[in-house]
């Protein structure tokens, strides 16, 4: 069975301050990778995508950039953060375009 | 780029009755329209989905029509239960490389006992 983990579960941080979330995914070789933005209380806007290792499609950046550095790990990092990036991230994989999407638990952001 | 609209911020229906949430879209392309369910403070899980060469799917008490002509779909839930409570997201596949998805506002649905 495929297994999805995210980290860190939560995070407090500093405007200014840099970041890095993870994902990886487990039981599914060459997955698409996905990372969405939730504002509280909001819909989901995709911010990248990966189909494979080391290529990573930006949706809509958000001073945020993302990486594929393992076939089956998704990294979402910035060195800056803005209070506009407090929100819930999620990791999701697929088995291929146009498939069931499946989601991490996800990580609560706070920037303060 | 695709807009999905999803009609009804709020639903509010008693235990038993049936639940319907409607969404449209903009994109002719657009082929693949799944819906997710969020549970109050957790991720999100696929509930169903519907691909545009059909125009009803049922899974159990589950229920997606598709309206291609008018770029409209929507999810019925019937004989609803306490649990069915959540926001439900409806979403549109625009890219036919299947890597972009655009999802819905949500609709924040209340099932009284």
């Amino acid at each position: 069975a495929q297994t999805i983990h995210q980290w860190p579960v939560a995070e407090i941080k500093a405007v200014g301050s840099p970041l890095s979330l993870g994902c990886t995914i487990k039981g599914k070789s060459s997955p698409n990778l996905y990372w969405y933005w939730q504002a509280t209380g909001g819909t989901l806007q995709q911010l990248f995508y990966s189909i494979t290792v080391g290529q990573v499609e930006s949706v809509v950046q958000l001073n945020l950039s993302a990486s594929r550095p393992k076939d089956d790990q998704f990294i979402l990092s910035t060195e800056k953060l803005l209070l506009s990036h407090s929100g819930f991230y999620l990791c999701a994989w697929s088995r291929t375009g146009g498939d069931t999407l499946y989601f991490g638990a996800g990580t609560r952001l706070s920037v303060l | 780029g695709e807009k999905v609209e999803q009609h009804e911020s709020t639903l509010s229906v008693r235990e038993g009755d049936s639940a319907v949430i409607n969404c449209t879209y903009t994109d002719t392309a657009s082929s693949y329209f799944p819906w997710y369910k969020q549970e109050a403070g957790k991720s999100l899980h696929f509930v169903i989905d519907i691909r545009s060469n059909v125009d009803r799917k049922q899974s159990q008490r589950l229920i997606v029509l598709l309206d291609k002509k008018a770029k409209r779909f929507s999810l019925h839930i019937t004989a609803t239960q306490p649990e069915d409570s959540a926001i439900y997201f409806c979403a549109a596949d625009y890219n036919n490389a299947g890597a972009k998805l655009t999802f819905g506002g949500g609709t924040r649905l209340t099932v009284r006992p």
